[in-house]
């Protein structure tokens, strides 16, 4: 069964760097699919962050480029999420998922952490 | 930047009945660019359909997913006390950002 946990800090001062982990079990990531982050802000919806691909190329949100980087330890079976310079607008509940290749899917999705951005 | 938009906002509907919901894309996505989510309150959201019309594993056939170029629907025949949630349609084209909707909420009337 796999399964995906993101661990991280749950407070954070804006101008802080944000770093997340998403531990896989029940799948190696070298085997295959994308991986990526959502994150979804209190009471609102859906916003995809940005992925990375097997290759270990990555595509990000064009309103987070800049700020933003995943990658891959495969080592460890996790990849992360970098993100620079948080304000209040980066409070959300940040989710890691597994990525389907050539057809629209995120199959499985970790259960998420709430990340506070506040002085 | 494709944007998705959902229809209705709120569904209110009762147990057994039908529930259609719309994703209307800003431009043409392909085929298989289209997914259709689920999330119950305090959960994660859960894949339901891929590639606009594949249920994914574990999803019970009264789930259904159609649609072609700018126009998706997510189709429920008969509504379970548990399918009470928030819809969201997501495309997965050829550049990001992989826009989702706003969300269709289906309520309990």
């Amino acid at each position: 069964q796999v399964r995906l946990q993101e661990s991280g800090p749950g407070l954070m001062k804006p101008s802080e760097t944000l770093s997340l982990i998403c531990s896989v079990s029940g799948y190696s990531i070298s085997e295959g699919y994308d991986w990526g982050w959502i994150r979804q802000p209190p009471g609102e919806g859906l916003e995809w962050v940005g992925s990375i691909s097997q290759s270990g190329d990555s595509e990000y949100s064009p309103s987070l480029k800049g700020r933003i980087t995943i990658s891959v330890d495969r080592s460890n079976n996790q990849f992360s999420l970098e993100l620079r310079s948080v304000t209040a607008a980066d409070t959300a509940t940040y989710y890691c998922v597994r990525i389907l290749i050539g057809v629209a899917g995120l199959d499985h999705w970790g259960q998420g952490i709430l990340v506070t951005v506040s002085s | 930047e494709i944007v998705l938009t959902q229809s209705p906002a709120t569904l209110s509907l009762s147990p057994g009945d039908r529930a259609t919901l719309s994703c209307r894309a800003s431009q043409i996505i392909g085929i298989n660019s289209l997914a259709w989510y689920q999330q119950r309150p305090g959960q994660a959201p859960r894949l339901l359909i891929f590639g606009a019309a594949s249920r994914a594993t574990g999803i019970p056939d009264r789930f259904s997913g159609s649609g072609s170029g700018t126009d998706f629907t997510l189709t429920i025949t008969r509504l379970e006390p548990e399918d009470f949630a928030v819809y969201y349609c997501q495309q997965y084209g050829f550049s990001p950002p992989y826009t989702f909707g706003q969300g269709t909420k289906v309520e309990i009337k």
